[in-house]
């Protein structure tokens, strides 16, 4: 079945770094790839997504392109803030249901 | 703006135990998820309910039933608590064109199985 692997955490930046957050899948077909973000203490919700290669899915400064010749989706932001801390999750649309990877938490200093 | 309810947010159980996670959600969406969430795992899939009257199992469902009581409510049951089952579990829920389109999750409820 459809799996994803992302990089362990946690990823410790100061404000305004540039973030990246790999993540690789293996998947049958061309499925839709999205992250979600889940901050303290709550669910987890939607950051952005994409749907077929080359697709590029944006929301809140963050970005990620689908790449079908890396297999990758990773995650950037160019300026990261204290309120960005929180897990981030990358995942793989499969039959009827969602894979979801390991999640890396990501904590922002001042 | 109720979205996805769970309750309870936080249980004790001692091992051997029953209990029932319940699970609503107000979108009229067609699908339903349960998740656990463990340290170092992440999110694995329990069982899910494609549409009301179906059920399936997940990765893990091993120690668990479902119950898709109608297209809003989906319950969870433990029927004899481990400690094993210690984690935070999640319900989800997903429109048309399931998982494909965004999953929308309740904010857990805290498990702790003695």
């Amino acid at each position: 079945g459809n799996s994803v692997t992302q990089m362990e955490g946690p990823v410790t930046l100061s404000e305004e770094a540039f973030l990246t957050i790999n993540c690789t899948y293996t998947a049958t077909g061309y499925p839709s790839l999205f992250w979600y973000v889940q901050y303290p203490g709550e669910g987890l919700q939607l950051l952005l997504k994409a749907t077929k290669a080359d697709d590029k899915g944006s929301n809140k400064g963050f970005e990620a392109t689908y790449r079908k010749e890396t297999t990758s989706f990773h995650l950037e932001k160019g300026s990261v803030q204290v309120s960005d801390s929180a897990v981030y999750f990358c995942a793989v649309a499969g039959f009827q249901k969602l894979v979801f990877g390991t999640g890396t938490r990501l904590l922002v200093s001042p | 703006n109720a979205g996805v309810t769970q309750t309870p947010k936080f249980q004790v159980l001692k091992t051997g135990q029953s209990m029932t996670l319940q699970c609503a959600q107000d979108m009229n969406h067609n699908s339903m998820y349960w998740y656990r969430q463990d340290p170092g795992m992440g999110l694995r899939l329990i069982y899910y309910s494609a549409s009301e009257g179906t059920t399936d199992k997940g990765e893990v469902p091993n120690g668990y039933n479902v119950s898709r009581l109608n297209k809003r409510e989906f319950s969870l049951r433990l029927e004899s608590a481990a400690p094993s089952q210690t984690s935070v579990y999640f319900c989800a829920s997903s429109g048309s064109g399931g998982p494909s389109r965004e999953l929308f999750f309740g904010e857990g409820s805290r498990l702790t199985v003695l």
